[in-house]
């Protein structure tokens, strides 16, 4: 079983403020992502960590930001949200070296943003 | 670049059906393989996987062959249950880089 928390798992809230989506794991991973699921289901990676201090945007252009501080925690922030930020985020670590390729990666439960 | 092309769906099915989602890539090297289940609510979860061409992964009834000459991962099972429906998602990794995934297809199996 996974050991990899999101909180919260649902959010409504309205437009103009500033939210931030906690991911924890314990399992020690280096190596984190946070990936965007619209409605049609499709995933788009939008952050992605190899370690502490370690970020990168991923192929989908998101407003939100991410920070590793820790190698456990990987939170996303939205600074302004807004109703086109409707939609599902997913968190998910993995225990890869940054070239393995037959990494296997493990996924919170999500959290769905609903922006009024 | 990889790519993952998926059979869209949803896919519906009776109990006790037999399961094809098909799933065909394009990738430099030697990708490995995966499918991934996202039960409603749930995060996704690894399936199966397989690392080289012939490789058959298999779990919990599911399978799914390698085919490097047809550039495919379809997977199969050969009775389906109620419990199977979810979203299904094929993936690759190859070289450096990250993980790739399809648009997932939805299964919904009725008793």
């Amino acid at each position: 079983e996974a050991d990899i928390y999101q909180t919260p798992r649902y959010l409504v809230i309205g437009t103009g403020k500033k939210i931030t989506l906690e991911c924890s794991q314990t399992m020690g991973h280096d190596k984190m992502y946070w990936y965007q699921q619209d409605p049609g289901m499709e995933l788009h990676l939008i952050h992605y960590s190899y370690g502490v201090n370690s970020t990168e945007k991923g192929d989908l252009s998101s407003e939100s930001t991410v920070s590793r501080i820790r190698t456990e925690h990987f939170p996303l922030t939205l600074e302004s949200a807004r109703p086109s930020h409707t939609s599902q985020y997913l968190c998910a670590s993995s225990d890869g070296t940054a070239h393995a390729t037959n990494e296997k990666l493990f996924f919170g439960s999500g959290t769905q943003l609903s922006v009024l | 670049g990889n790519s993952v092309t998926q059979m869209e769906g949803p896919v519906t099915l009776s109990e006790e059906a037999f399961l094809t989602i098909n799933c065909t890539y394009t990738a430099t090297g030697y990708p490995s393989l995966f499918w991934y289940v996202q039960y409603p609510g749930e995060g996704l979860q690894l399936l199966l996987k397989a690392t080289k061409a012939d490789d058959k992964g298999s779990n919990k009834g599911f399978e799914a062959t390698y085919r490097k000459e047809t550039t495919s991962f379809h997977l199969e099972k050969g009775s389906v249950q109620v419990s199977d429906s979810a979203v299904y998602f094929c993936a690759l990794s190859s070289g450096f880089q990250k993980l790739v995934f399809g648009t997932g297809t939805r299964l919904l199996v009725s008793p």
